[in-house]
């Protein structure tokens, strides 16, 4: 069965450095998102992607982040200078197209980071 | 209060009990989803329910929803050690581009054997 995939599984890094998580979605869905979950905390939307730009961002998506499709397959999130409360499980999800039919979304496992 | 609260927020019973979670959220809403998630991994869609939908059935899971009382309701019968894991509701907004979804709390489950 398709699934969406994420890497790392992990990734640890130093406050103020650049780090890139990567994911690919299941292969013919046309939305994707990025949610983030902080420890203990609920999930939270980040952005959605569509036609290759943002369609909806949250007030948590601020100008250190940015998101790329950069071929037919991979969808990454970008934190340019990472803060400590950047820690947290960011998930990865993709749903297959408009309308009643293609309403779920299915998550990838996550990017546990780490930042120190 | 926030869009999607589950209760109770932990729930423990025993190998064959029913486990039933609810959910309230606040504002109109397109679809309902549930899932869920073993500590500290990804979520899992279980069940999706639209918003003219009253009752939805998946194997042992049984959602419904009242839109009335913008609340909905996920029983899990005969429960198994293995359906222990957080259960969470999702809503997806009528309004905003994109579809994205709105979580709640979660409910922690813990079926003992």
């Amino acid at each position: 069965e398709p699934e969406v995939t994420q890497t790392p599984s992990h990734q640890v890094t130093q406050m103020g450095q650049e780090v890139i998580l990567r994911c690919v979605p299941i292969s013919n869905h046309l939305y994707f998102y990025w949610y983030r979950q902080i420890l203990g905390q609920k999930v939270e939307f980040l952005v959605s992607f569509y036609n290759n730009e943002i369609s909806e961002k949250s007030e948590i998506f601020d100008d250190q982040f940015s998101v790329e499709r950069p071929d037919g397959s991979n969808f990454t999130l970008k934190i340019r200078s990472t803060k400590l409360e950047d820690s947290a499980m960011y998930f990865c999800a993709s749903k297959g197209g408009s309308g009643r039919a293609y309403n779920e979304q299915f998550f990838g496992p996550g990017t546990r980071l780490t930042v120190l | 209060s926030q869009q999607g609260e589950e209760d109770p927020q932990a729930l423990s019973i025993q190998e064959g009990e029913n486990a039933t979670m609810n959910c309230s959220y606040k504002t109109s809403i397109n679809n309902l989803q549930w899932y869920r998630q073993n500590s500290g991994r990804g979520l899992v869609h279980l069940i999706l329910i639209r918003s003219n939908e009253r009752e939805k059935h998946s194997g042992r899971l049984r959602v419904t929803l009242d839109t009335s009382k913008k609340s909905s309701s996920l029983l899990i019968t005969a429960s198994r050690a293995a359906d222990t894991a957080s259960y969470f509701c999702a809503t997806d907004l009528l309004t905003g581009g994109g579809n994205k979804l709105t979580f709640g709390t979660g409910t922690q489950l813990k079926v003992e054997l």
